[in-house]
This record gives C-alpha cells, sequence and structure tokens, in this order.
C-alpha cells in the first residue's frame, strides 16, 4: 500500500531533551516535506527536500533541523524542544520536485513539550 | 510571500444542502489551487484540484471554481451527507513552485 507513515505517532517530552520524529515513504517520491499544525493557524511547512541531501528551509524553521539521506526517509530533528513547539506535525511527500502536483500526507505525530 | 486566507472558520448545514468555502490568494503568479480535506486524526487528503489554465472542475458531488482576476477560488460541495464532516484547507503554490501555503482551515458539519 503506497502511504507516508510517521513515528511515533504520540510523544511527551521534557524541555531541552533531543526527539527525532521519522518520516518513511514508499512511493519513490523525490519531494518531501515537515508540516506543523495549530489551531487558528493552519498547517505551516518547517522544511523541504527535493531530493537526497538537498534540503531548504520553509516558514517556520526555527528550532529545527531534518536530513535526507535517502530518497524515502526524511526525519524531523528537535536538538532542544521548547513548550512552543507543541504541536501536530505532518510530514508529506510527492512525485514531482515542484509544489504543484499532490502531496501525500502521513498520520500525524502529536507533540508534547512540557 | 504568498498568502492565502479562507472563510468561513465553522460552516454548519443540514445534510442534503450545499456547501461553498472560499479563499483569496495574493500572488499572481500562483497556478496550482487543491483542496484538502482532513478527517479526525488522519493527515490531510487531497479531494480536488485546480490549475490557471481552467476556470471550474466538477468531480462527483465537489466542484472549485478559479478566478484569476479576482484572486479568489471557492470550494463547492453539494447534497452534503454526514461523512462530509472534517476540516477542509485551500492552497495555493508558492512563486517558487516549491510549497503549498494553506489556508487556515474550514470545520464543516454537517447534520442528519
Amino acid at each position: 500500500e503506497a502511504q507516508v507513515t510517521q513515528n511515533p505517532r504520540y510523544l511527551i517530552t521534557v524541555t531541552g531533551k533531543k526527539l527525532t520524529v521519522t518520516c518513511s515513504q514508499n512511493m519513490n517520491h523525490e519531494y518531501m516535506s515537515w508540516y506543523r499544525q495549530d489551531p487558528g493557524l493552519g498547517l505551516r511547512q518547517i522544511y523541504y527536500s527535493m531530493n537526497v541531501e538537498v534540503t531548504d528551509k520553509g516558514d517556520v524553521p526555527e528550532g529545527y533541523k531534518v536530513s535526507r539521506k535517502e530518497k524515502r526517509n526524511f526525519p524531523l530533528i528537535l536538538e532542544s524542544p521548547s513548550p512552543n513547539q507543541t504541536s501536530l506535525y505532518f510530514c508529506a511527500s510527492s512525485y514531482l520536485v515542484q509544489g504543484d502536483n499532490e502531496q501525500f500526507f502521513g498520520p500525524g505525530t502529536r507533540l508534547t513539550v512540557l | 510571500g504568498e498568502n492565502v486566507e479562507q472563510h468561513p472558520s465553522t460552516l454548519s448545514v443540514q445534510e442534503g444542502d450545499s456547501a461553498v468555502i472560499k479563499c483569496t490568494y495574493s500572488d499572481s503568479a500562483s497556478n496550482y489551487f487543491p483542496w484538502y480535506k482532513q478527517e479526525l486524526g488522519k493527515g490531510p487528503q487531497l479531494i480536488i484540484d485546480i490549475r490557471s489554465n481552467v476556470g471550474e472542475k466538477k468531480d462527483q458531488r465537489i466542484a472549485v471554481t478559479l478566478n484569476k482576476t479576482a484572486k479568489h477560488f471557492s470550494l463547492h460541495i453539494t447534497e452534503t451527507q454526514p461523512e462530509d464532516s472534517a476540516v477542509y484547507f485551500c492552497a495555493a503554490v508558492n512563486q517558487a513552485g516549491t510549497a503549498l501555503i494553506f489556508g487556515k482551515g474550514t470545520t464543516l458539519s454537517v447534520s442528519s
């Protein structure tokens, strides 16, 4: 089944404790992206990647890192999480490197930073 | 950069009625406008999209219209059903083509 998977689905952590949210897609997509979703703010892009070893900042990159060592994986790293990073996170992928085509979203990771 | 405004933020209709959600965008260079549906506990899923060379697109009970001059586009759902209840997001691709800029979402409730 073609899908985007994220792990973990739920995470409660404390300020400053490094964490990684994994994202994997099995559709051989070139483009991958991370979004955060907050009430009243919609979805905002954190980072995106157009191919292996090619990543760039989105609209809200502060406090986050990403890597794209393999085509299928695009982990999101929070080196020192803070409470303002409490949010619902979505990974997405699409076939083309341009943004003007369907993006497939993962099921989401709900992160709480205490 | 691109900015997308979406209205209304909540919409309640009776089963069988029509629902309309409207979005405006700021960047006249945008050429791709998708609509996503997000059900509770799930990620957004594309339901319909339109490109700038088309004024209207229809898929069964769902239609999208685009007015490039006025820079707005709308989602129309006819004969609504309870399973249409969800959060709907409009989006526009940014000028660089690297990201979708989303509206803030509309929570649609269809009561039977």
